[in-house]
């Protein structure tokens, strides 16, 4: 399973714009990149997912470059509720999808 | 979409004791789930794979025989955390993937504490 590297933590404020970036250096070809965000004492949420380009639905929108090596989960006008953990997270697509290994995460903290 | 129910919510048990959680696929059929483990502060880690109707498959490390999952149907998987002591005191988490799709739906998670 492709490794990932991500920010501890990061800080911002309501309204502004939020960018993540995670670094999987070794993702494999049959590899989608995968975003959640859990918060204290609850189970992690999906959030945008992505194989390659852009991606974007009614929550965030994901920038993968061509090489793949990276990614960027882009929070649009954050507001305090965004106050979370973000996970980033490669695996293999298909019927292979399932074991996740999750990284540190980054903790995104919003401020009024 | 996809809904993966926990139960218990928490769960407060004497050291020595047994504790069962239930994890269930609301509105789809999963063969597959999924048990991890979130201790305070860290990252979740992966316990084992629930195979319906077959033996889990367990990462290394987690003991088989204190963390006995049974997956009996194709929407229900339990983890029993056998004769618990407080260092199983945790935040467990299951999930599961719709077979049409290639993310995985998290339960809400259950906290165990053992006394």
């Amino acid at each position: 399973l492709a490794k990932t590297t991500q920010p501890i933590s990061m800080d911002s404020y309501e309204g502004q714009e939020v960018n993540i970036t995670c670094s999987h250096n070794n993702i494999a070809t049959n590899d989608y990149i995968t975003w959640y965000q859990q918060f204290p004492s609850q189970g992690p949420r999906f959030i945008i997912q992505g194989y390659k380009t852009k991606v974007t639905n009614e929550v965030a929108s994901l920038f993968i470059p061509a090489d793949r090596k990276s990614s960027t989960l882009s929070l649009p006008r954050v507001s305090l509720s965004d106050t979370a953990v973000y996970y980033c997270l490669v695996s293999q697509g298909g019927t292979s999808y399932g074991k996740l290994t999750f990284g540190q995460g980054t903790i995104l903290t919003v401020h009024p | 979409g996809a809904v993966v129910s926990q139960h218990p919510s928490w769960v407060i048990c004497k050291s020595g004791t047994s504790v069962k959680i239930e994890c269930r696929s609301l509105d789809f059929q999963a063969t597959t789930m999924f048990w991890y483990r979130q201790f305070p502060k860290q990252s979740l880690m992966l316990m084992a794979t629930s195979n319906e109707g077959s033996k889990a498959t367990y990462e290394q490390g987690v003991e088989k025989d204190k963390f006995l999952i049974n997956h009996a149907s194709l929407t229900l998987s339990t983890l029993t955390v056998t004769s618990a002591h407080p260092e199983d005191s945790s935040f467990y988490i299951c999930s599961a993937r719709d077979s049409g799709a290639n993310v995985l739906t998290f339960g809400a998670g259950s906290r165990l504490t053992v006394l």
